[in-house]
């Protein structure tokens, strides 16, 4: 059972370029997020999705795009990559509506340059 | 969503209780309160989360005021490996989005 895992853990951009940010998980989880996380901040939700073929946006959504085809997959897309996308990004599950506590992975750092 | 409140920072001593305190003066009926902490360059770990009673599991300890306005969360012997940031959250129980709001926690130091 390895939990949520998350491919790249490191990557580096230049400006305009594409890149798509993978997130898989193995629990069956139907509730699946998008966070990204700035330098001394906390986390914003970006998209999230409540099962296959159900997203929705977050906080911050723009420049982002999401996909849920499978329960275990919820790939981050990031059109014409911007310095602002500068960031680390978690993405994090739970089963669904109830009382859960919320599964993270272990990151991805993108750096824009 | 409902905020939380939260002091920037904390500091204890090794193998010593540490209660960090949080306030959720505005929750509503059907928001748990989670608790979850972040350590250096890792993603958020799960800790604890209650709705009303007291909650305890082998990370910490969930003390919940009687009218739910705050919360705080018991480490009974702090050791290095909990110096991390603390997040306070509520969650409503119910809603397709529903979703953790993160704020910017507390950084929590402990002393040898």
């Amino acid at each position: 059972n390895a939990g949520v895992t998350q491919t790249p853990k490191f990557r580096i951009l230049k400006i305009g370029q594409s890149m798509t940010l993978q997130c898989t998980q193995d629990m069956n989880h139907n509730y699946m997020y998008w966070y990204r996380q700035d330098p001394g901040m906390g986390l914003k939700l970006i998209y999230y999705s409540v099962g296959a073929g159900i997203t929705d946006k977050g906080e911050v959504p723009n420049g982002y795009n999401v996909s849920r085809s499978t329960t275990e997959d919820f790939p981050l897309r990031l059109e014409l990559a911007a310095p602002s996308q500068t960031s680390v990004y978690f993405c994090a599950s739970i089963p669904g509506t109830g009382n859960y506590g919320y599964t993270f992975g272990s990151g991805t750092r993108l750096t824009v340059v | 969503d409902a905020k939380t409140t939260q002091p920037n920072s904390m500091e204890s001593n090794e193998e010593e209780p540490v209660h960090l305190p949080c306030n959720h003066s505005t929750i509503s009926g059907t928001d748990y309160i989670h608790w979850y902490r972040q350590l250096p360059s890792q993603g958020p770990e799960y800790v604890i989360h209650g709705l009303t009673s007291n909650v305890n599991n082998r990370m910490a300890s969930l003390a919940i005021a009687e009218d739910r306005k705050s919360s705080t969360l018991i480490l009974h012997r702090a050791t290095l490996r909990d110096a991390a940031v603390y997040y306070c959250i509520l969650r409503p129980l119910t809603g397709a989005n529903s979703k953790l709001t993160f704020g910017k926690g507390i950084t929590l130091s402990v002393r040898p």
